[in-house]
């Protein structure tokens, strides 16, 4: 079974610019969540998907944007590119068992801003 | 907010010896994943424990959860090398937000 992936793995884009990144689940999976992995710091919850429809947010500025199409696959989108936004940009997409939501996660997109 | 401090946050110990690794929480949550992720890649998800008091084992990984869900610990018995990476503990927040912790990062020396 495939896993979660993602594109492009690497990016580099400068200041002002916008981003788009792909993410495609696991099949049979319909939530998908994107955080943040700064240099150093831990993963910071950006966006969550389900059914199409956007569940929670994080604690960032609306230039952080996506969407979840029919198929489930997402996309983060990201304008006016700061360079404090240069980080590995992981997606994971889970399935609910009972109460339990498993998170797998795909191998980053890493986003440098120059 | 709910926070999850891990401790240590670092870790460097010696082929074959034992450690154990801290998952803190002042808040409840309804269910505590514990991941692995090494350098440039995402996380792997190595365990799911939801009931407290709960024990799980994986291998040399032991997997703890507090009596009262608010602190979870991984005991691995003989390190070796391939155990190295970043160790994240994740809780389930009541609004189904998934809050990660500080991240333990270990390096077992052959």
């Amino acid at each position: 079974e495939a896993g979660v992936t993602q594109s492009p793995t690497h990016l580099i884009k400068t200041r002002g610019q916008q981003v788009t990144l792909r993410c495609s689940p696991i099949s049979g999976h319909t939530s998908v969540y994107w955080y943040q992995q700064a240099l150093g710091l831990g993963l910071q919850f950006l966006l969550w998907y389900d059914e199409g429809e956007e569940r929670n947010r994080g604690n960032f500025p609306p230039r952080f944007s996506g969407r979840q199409f029919p198929n489930y696959s997402s996309e983060l989108n990201v304008n006016a590119l700061e360079l404090e936004d240069s980080a590995l940009y992981l997606c994971a997409s889970s399935l609910a068992v009972g109460l339990v939501y498993e998170q797998y996660f795909g191998p980053g997109t890493r986003l440098t801003v120059t | 907010t709910q926070l999850l401090e891990q401790s240590p946050q670092f870790l460097s110990i010696q082929e074959g010896e034992n450690l154990t690794v801290y998952c803190n929480s002042s808040s409840v949550f309804s269910s505590l994943q514990w991941y692995r992720q090494e350098p440039g890649e995402g996380p792997v998800l190595l365990v799911t424990v939801v009931t407290g008091g709960e024990v799980k084992k994986l291998k040399r990984l032991t997997f703890q959860f507090g009596d009262a869900r608010k602190v979870s610990s991984l005991h691995i018995t003989a390190a070796q090398p391939g155990d190295t990476g970043l160790y994240l503990c994740a809780g389930l927040s009541g609004t189904y937000k998934y809050i990660f912790g500080t991240g333990t990062r270990l390096k077992v020396l052959a």
